[in-house]
């Protein structure tokens, strides 16, 4: 299986604040890497597919890069409704593997 | 809309037999392959596997092969995750999802379910 880590496990942020959050896979995946973001008591939504691509609806604040073992997620100015967790996943082959998840929350 | 519905929460008791239920909406339900993934309590994401509901084919990873199974009746635009034999640790919230791809199988999870909670207690 590819493992996914994400670092940090958390940080703590002020709105207006540039935000990166890294997720690193265990072998070369190229750019098979999603983006989730996941409210308290909510599903997750997708933000990021193929590590770059915005998805459709999603502020423009977000964005992601990276290929092979090593991705970033980056929230250019972050706003109140962006503190959530964070999950890379993996597309590359099964099974799907999501990371551990980055919590932001509110400094 | 595009949407997927899910069954409502669940409690059971250890041993029982569970199917939970996720039916789609809005779009070809053929079309898409839907995939579980579950979520312990304050936990993270785990992918449970795949099924592509035009011919039945699933793909179930390792640590949930044997222990669940994935079906659809693509007559009722409806995917099951069923269990046969609950145990404690299967408490958990199970999402649905619809897997989108877009270019070269980058496979993404576009669509998810708002969720059902399973409680497995004695």
């Amino acid at each position: 299986d590819i493992q996914m880590t994400q670092s940090p496990s958390s940080l703590s942020a002020s709105v207006g604040d540039r935000v990166t959050i890294t997720c690193r896979a265990s072998q070369s995946i190229s750019s098979y890497l999603n983006w989730y973001q996941q409210k308290p008591g909510k599903a997750p939504k997708l933000l990021i597919y193929a590590a770059s691509s915005l998805q459709s609806g999603v502020p423009s604040r977000f964005s992601g890069s990276g290929s092979g073992t090593d991705f970033t997620l980056t929230i250019s100015s972050l706003q109140p409704e962006d503190f959530a967790s964070y999950y890379c996943q993996q597309s590359y082959g099964t099974p799907f593997t999501f990371g551990p998840g980055t919590k932001v929350d509110i400094k | 809309e595009v949407q997927l519905v899910q069954s409502g929460a669940e409690v059971k008791k250890p041993g029982e037999s569970l199917r939970i239920s996720c039916k789609g909406s809005g779009y070809s339900f053929s079309s898409y392959w839907i995939n579980w993934v579950r979520q312990m309590p304050g936990k993270g994401l785990e992918w449970m596997g795949r099924m592509d509901p035009s011919d039945s084919y699933t793909n179930y990873s390792p640590s949930f092969q044997g222990h669940v199974t994935i079906s659809a009746d693509k007559s009722f635009n409806t995917a099951y995750l069923q269990w046969s034999s609950l145990k404690a640790s299967d408490t958990a919230m199970y999402y649905c999802t619809r897997q989108a791809v877009a270019g070269s199988n980058h496979y993404n999870m576009d669509v998810w379910g708002k969720g059902t909670t399973v409680t497995v207690s004695s």
